[in-house]
Order: C-alpha cells, then sequence, then structure tokens
C-alpha cells in the first residue's frame, strides 16, 4: 500500500507557542490530504481537509484560525498549532490515499503543558 | 449527516476463537467502508476496503462483508490469536471516498 509520513513522532511545548506537525506522502503525489485529532480513548475525528495550491476546508466545530494548514506541494502538508493550550493535546494523524482508499500517517503525540 | 456505530465497544475472547465485530452507518449512500487497526499509542493500519459496489473482502483471516441496504458491516477474524489484540475501526468513505466518517472502535483482547 501506499506510504504516508509524519513529523516528528511525539512533541512537548509549553502553552502559547506554535508547533508544527508535518505529513508526507512518500510513493504517491497527494492533491488532497486530511487532518484527524484523536483524544484518548475515543475514535479519529475528521479536522479538515487539505487541499495542495488552494485553503483548506474546516470541518465545523474547528478554528481555522488556531489550526493552520499548508498544502504547498503534492507530497507535503502541514498543521500548525498556534498558541497551543493543554486542551490542544491530542494525537495528530494525517491521511492521504492515491484512488479511493486512505493511508495513515503514524501519528503526532502533542502534549502541551 | 453520515454516523458509523461499532459494537461492541470491547471484547475479550480465548485465542483461537472465531469472532464478528460489527460496524453500522446511518447513510446507505456510502462510497467505501474501510476497516482499520490501531496498536495503544500507534497509527492505523488499513486492513480491509469495501467498495459501494462489492459485497466482501478477504485477506487471509479477515473477512469483510458490506450490507447497503440494511447499512451494516461486519468483520470477520478466524482462529484469533493473541497478536490480534488492538482497536479495530470501521469507516465509512463519503464525498468521493476521500473523506472518512469513523466508528468509536472495538478494543480486542485475545486471551492466551
Amino acid at each position: 500500500g501506499a506510504v504516508v509520513s509524519q513529523h516528528p513522532s511525539w512533541v512537548i511545548c509549553k502553552s502559547g507557542t506554535s508547533v508544527k506537525i508535518e505529513c508526507r506522502s512518500l510513493d504517491f503525489q497527494a492533491t488532497t490530504m486530511f487532518w484527524y485529532r484523536q483524544f484518548p480513548k475515543q475514535s479519529l475525528m475528521l479536522m479538515a481537509t487539505s487541499n495542495e495550491g488552494s485553503k483548506a476546508t474546516y470541518e465545523q466545530g474547528v478554528e481555522k484560525d488556531k489550526f493552520l494548514i499548508n498544502h504547498a506541494s503534492l507530497t507535503l502538508s502541514t498543521l500548525t498549532v498556534t498558541s497551543a493550550h493543554p486542551e490542544d493535546s491530542s494525537f495528530y494523524i494525517c491521511s492521504a490515499g492515491p484512488h479511493n482508499e486512505q493511508f495513515f500517517g503514524p501519528g503526532t503525540r502533542l502534549t502541551v503543558l | 449527516k453520515q454516523e458509523v456505530t461499532q459494537i461492541p465497544a470491547a471484547l475479550s475472547v480465548p485465542e483461537g476463537e472465531n469472532l464478528v465485530l460489527n460496524c453500522s452507518f446511518t447513510d446507505s449512500a456510502i462510497y467505501n467502508l474501510q476497516w482499520f487497526r490501531q496498536d495503544p499509542g500507534k497509527g492505523l493500519t488499513s486492513l480491509l476496503l469495501i467498495q459501494s459496489s462489492q459485497r466482501e473482502q478477504t485477506s487471509g483471516r479477515l473477512n469483510a462483508s458490506l450490507d447497503k441496504s440494511s447499512g451494516r458491516s461486519t468483520l470477520y477474524i478466524a482462529a484469533s490469536q493473541p497478536g490480534d489484540s488492538a482497536t479495530y475501526l470501521c469507516a465509512g468513505g463519503i464525498q468521493g471516498a476521500q473523506k472518512l466518517v469513523f466508528g468509536q472502535g472495538t478494543r480486542l483482547t485475545i486471551n492466551p
């Protein structure tokens, strides 16, 4: 199957700082990537759709000014959590896929102190 | 709005048993149905993908079925092994199949 990578795998930051998470498609081009968030013992919730060369589409209730998404190339999407607070601590996972099957990155564990 | 539900939330069985995990969805206009496995603290591993025109898919000891009319999918695991212990998530593809709506997952424990 297709391979999606994420970096970093985990990050700890102080409250008020910004954190950037990268999602890369390693062996295919992705005009669309998806960002999900998963709280402990809960399922994945779609945050936004990242579109190469255009603005991201955010799901209802997700603050676009807080979660900045940039999809500057066909293999890279970045999610920046701005002015992070403890309630933003979560597991962030991206997905992408050729055709209509989605492959997921290994996830990024964000802990905000 | 598509909603996906999985039951049971947790399941514990002895090694060697065959088992079925259930997934239901509210909107039959589903593009596809994917089953994933998630180990603690890890990302998702795609297990099986069933297109809307298909009834089932098989991979090794895994068999997934899709019944759009009843809004159900099942994941059958044969001859379970301790290494099968994980959380299993089903997800329905909407809006061109790429956007996924996830169920809450079934936490499976296989006891040696």
